[in-house]
C-alpha cells in the first residue's frame, strides 16, 4: 500500500541533543512538507520541498534544518537551537498541481518530548 | 501563518444529527480543504474545493465555499460515533508553492 511512513513514534530529546526524525513516502510525490503541532491548535509549517535538492522555510524554520536527497524522503532534524521542541510532528507530501491529486497525505506523526 | 479560523471550536452532537462547522479566511484562494484527524494521529484528507466551485458532496460531506464572505462550511450528515474526530480547513494560496495554511480546527464529539 502507498502511504507516508514516519518513524519513530515516540522520541524524546535531552536538552542540548540534536535529533532527526524520519519522513518517508512511496506515493512518487515530489512535494513534502513538515508541520508542528501544539496541543489544542492547528498546523504550523516547518519546511517544505517541492523537488530533489531544494527546500525552503515555513513559518516557524528556527531550530529546525531538513534535507532532500531523495524523493521518497524528507527527514527533519531538531536541533539543541529550539528551545521549545516538545510538539507532534506531521509529515505529508502531495502531487504537484497538473499531475492529478493536490490533498496531502500524512504520516501519523511524531511525538517529541524534551526531558 | 494560519489564515483559517474554524468555529465553533467544539461541538457536541447526538449520533444521527448533523454537524457543521465554518472556516473563515483572510486572503485570496487558490482552494480550500477540510481534514480529519482522531485523536494522536496524522490528519486525512477528506475533500477540496476550487475556488471557481461553490458547492461539493462527499458521501455524508457537504461543503460550501463563498469567496466574497471569504469562508465555507463543512457538514457532516446523519452523524455516527466513528465522526467524533477534530476537523482542519486549509487553503492554498494563489502562488505557485503549494503550501496549505491550516485552521486551529472543530473538535467533534458524536454522543452514542
Amino acid at each position: 500500500d502507498g502511504g507516508i511512513t514516519q518513524s519513530p513514534k515516540y522520541l524524546f530529546r535531552k536538552e542540548g541533543q540534536n535529533v532527526t526524525l524520519s519522513c518517508e513516502q512511496n506515493l512518487n510525490h515530489d512535494a513534502m512538507y513538515w508541520y508542528r503541532q501544539d496541543p489544542g491548535q492547528g498546523l504550523r509549517l516547518i519546511y517544505y520541498s517541492q523537488i530533489v535538492n531544494d527546500f525552503q522555510k515555513g513559518d516557524i524554520a528556527e531550530g529546525y534544518s531538513v534535507s532532500r536527497e531523495k524523493k521518497e524522503s524528507f527527514p527533519l532534524t531538531v536541533t539543541s537551537a529550539q528551545k521549545n521542541p516538545t510538539a507532534f510532528y506531521l509529515c505529508a507530501s502531495s502531487a504537484i498541481p497538473g499531475q492529478g491529486g493536490y490533498g496531502y497525505t500524512f504520516g501519523s506523526g511524531t511525538r517529541l518530548t524534551v526531558v | 501563518s494560519q489564515q483559517g479560523e474554524e468555529d465553533p471550536q467544539a461541538l457536541s452532537i447526538q449520533e444521527g444529527e448533523n454537524a457543521t462547522m465554518n472556516c473563515s479566511y483572510k486572503t485570496s484562494i487558490n482552494n480550500l480543504q477540510w481534514y480529519r484527524q482522531n485523536s494522536g494521529r496524522g490528519l486525512v484528507h477528506l475533500i477540496l474545493i476550487r475556488s471557481n466551485e461553490r458547492e461539493k458532496h462527499s458521501g455524508r460531506l457537504r461543503v460550501t465555499l463563498d469567496t466574497s464572505k471569504k469562508s465555507s462550511s463543512l457538514l457532516i450528515t446523519a452523524s455516527r460515533a466513528a465522526d467524533t474526530a477534530s476537523y482542519f480547513c486549509a487553503t492554498a494560496g494563489r502562488s505557485n508553492d503549494y503550501k496549505l495554511s491550516f485552521g486551529a480546527g472543530t473538535t467533534v464529539t458524536v454522543r452514542a
